[in-house]
């Protein structure tokens, strides 16, 4: 069955930086669009990056857009955000999500990492 | 950029039907997703352009999507159903494409 699992969360200080990995299994991953959604506490989902089954196209959400790095390992099977000048407001759990069409649903899930900014 | 919105909460009776909506201009001329999501636990699937269900969802749940508004519908709402609901799209036409609504918090009373 499909699976994803994140992770490389946990505590960082303002300003810091973190890389979030989430290593896929049970599809062909070089096969999906992937996708970073993150929530903060008690809030709603909010969808932070986008990457091409290629790599080749990538988005981001204006929140995030010069500080966060999506990539992808299609060989590793992995996809990789690294996060840059983290701010208090970027404490989140953060999922991966995939995508077997471009602009489609996201249908599979992780179980999320949560990342906490704070000094 | 485009806005989803969503009522914050919506309540029924066991047994009753639950609708949660969602809205956004001309929204129909977009595929709008669902999603299920129970305390502590990751978002699930439940409805995908507009109105298939994935492997797996009773038929219960439901989807329209129509003019400035889509809808989820569940039928014969049991307890289990109790969490919070979000739509979202993807907007082509953005650099940023990605949006949820707001979400909303399903009570089964």
């Amino acid at each position: 069955q499909v699976q994803l699992v994140e992770s490389g969360g946990g505590l960082v200080k303002p300003g810091g930086s973190q890389r979030l990995s989430c290593a896929a299994s049970g599809f062909t991953f070089s096969d999906q669009y992937m996708s970073w959604i993150r929530q903060a506490p008690g809030k709603g989902l909010e969808w932070i990056s986008y990457i091409s089954k290629s790599g080749s196209t990538k988005y981001y959400g204006d929140s995030v857009k010069g500080r966060f790095t999506i990539s992808r390992d299609n060989a590793q099977k992995s996809l990789h955000l690294e996060m840059s000048s983290l701010r208090a407001e970027d404490t989140a759990v953060y999922y991966c999500a995939s995508s077997t069409k471009w602009g489609g649903s996201f249908d599979h899930w992780g179980q999320g990492a949560l990342v906490t900014v704070s000094s | 950029s485009y806005v989803l919105t969503q009522p914050p909460s919506v309540s029924v009776a066991p047994g009753q039907t639950a609708t949660i909506t969602c809205g956004g201009n001309n929204i129909e001329g977009k595929s709008v997703h669902w999603y299920q999501q129970k305390p502590g636990q990751a978002p699930v699937l439940v409805i995908n352009y507009d109105r298939d269900r994935p492997s797996g969802i009773p038929e219960r749940f439901s989807g329209v999507n129509s003019g400035n508004t889509a809808t989820l519908t569940i039928t014969r709402v049991e307890a289990g159903d109790e969490a919070d609901y979000s739509c979202q799209v993807w907007d082509s036409s953005s650099d940023h494409p990605g949006v949820f609504g707001g979400g909303t918090k399903l009570t089964v009373l």
